[in-house]
């Protein structure tokens, strides 16, 4: 069975500080990897995609990848309270017929403390 | 900004009765996703869709579920006879203007099912 492990939370961090949320994965195979964030009864909604080793940074957002490790992580930098929200690491795995398949973990769940 | 919609938003339906859910993918997207969450848990992959086939299901994807193209723009997921733990939210989802399986998929709002 191919997984995807996200610690559930809740993860609290003061506004403004540096918020850490990680991910592994069991598919040595993986090519693509996403992190999408979830409001309460909405859709995930994109934040970043990464595909190769290292440090991929978008504003206050930084992923982090390690394919040896099959370790995934997402930094948000300066968190506000709006970024309080469950936050999904998705890994597209290749199927036995060849094809790509998301799959999602648990998600964590950010609250970010005023 | 092109996303993917889908309605209902709402859906309530009684235990056996067939269901159609609808969305509207992104215009020159060629991957299609259906995808469903329920309450509490992880989203998890149902089916995928492309060149009017498909291309990958899950074990959720039984012989009670079907999806169709029927035109050049909507993309439907039919559930044949309910139950009720088909209760959940629904998403479509579309991705791959270049035609590559792994790029990043753009999910729909959404549509919630209630099953009674």
């Amino acid at each position: 069975q191919k997984e995807v492990e996200q610690n559930s939370g809740p993860l609290s961090v003061p506004e403004g500080a540096i918020a850490s949320l990680n991910c592994t994965y069991s598919d040595r195979g993986s090519q693509s990897f996403f992190w999408y964030r979830q409001y309460s009864g909405k859709s995930p909604e994109l934040i970043m995609f990464i595909y190769s080793n290292g440090d991929k940074e978008d504003g206050r957002f930084t992923a982090q990848l390690n394919k040896a490790s099959q370790y995934v992580s997402l930094l948000i930098r300066d968190s506000q309270p709006s970024d309080s929200a469950t936050y999904l690491c998705a890994v597209n795995m290749m199927t036995g017929a060849g094809s790509y398949q998301l799959t999602f973990g648990k998600g964590t769940k950010l609250s970010v403390i005023p | 900004e092109p996303e993917v919609t889908q309605t209902p938003s709402h859906q309530v339906t009684q235990m056996g009765q067939e269901v159609i859910l609808r969305c509207v993918p992104i215009s020159n997207h060629l991957y299609f996703y259906w995808y469903r969450q329920i309450l509490g848990q992880k989203v998890e992959f149902l089916v995928s869709f492309y060149n009017n086939e498909i291309s990958e299901k899950s074990e959720i994807f039984d012989d009670q579920f079907s999806v169709e193209r029927p035109d050049g723009s909507n993309f439907t997921l039919k559930i044949r006879s309910t139950k009720l733990e088909d209760s959940a939210m629904y998403f479509c989802a579309s991705s791959s203007p270049q035609g590559m399986p792994q790029e990043t998929q753009y999910f729909g709002p959404g549509t919630r099912l209630l099953v009674l």
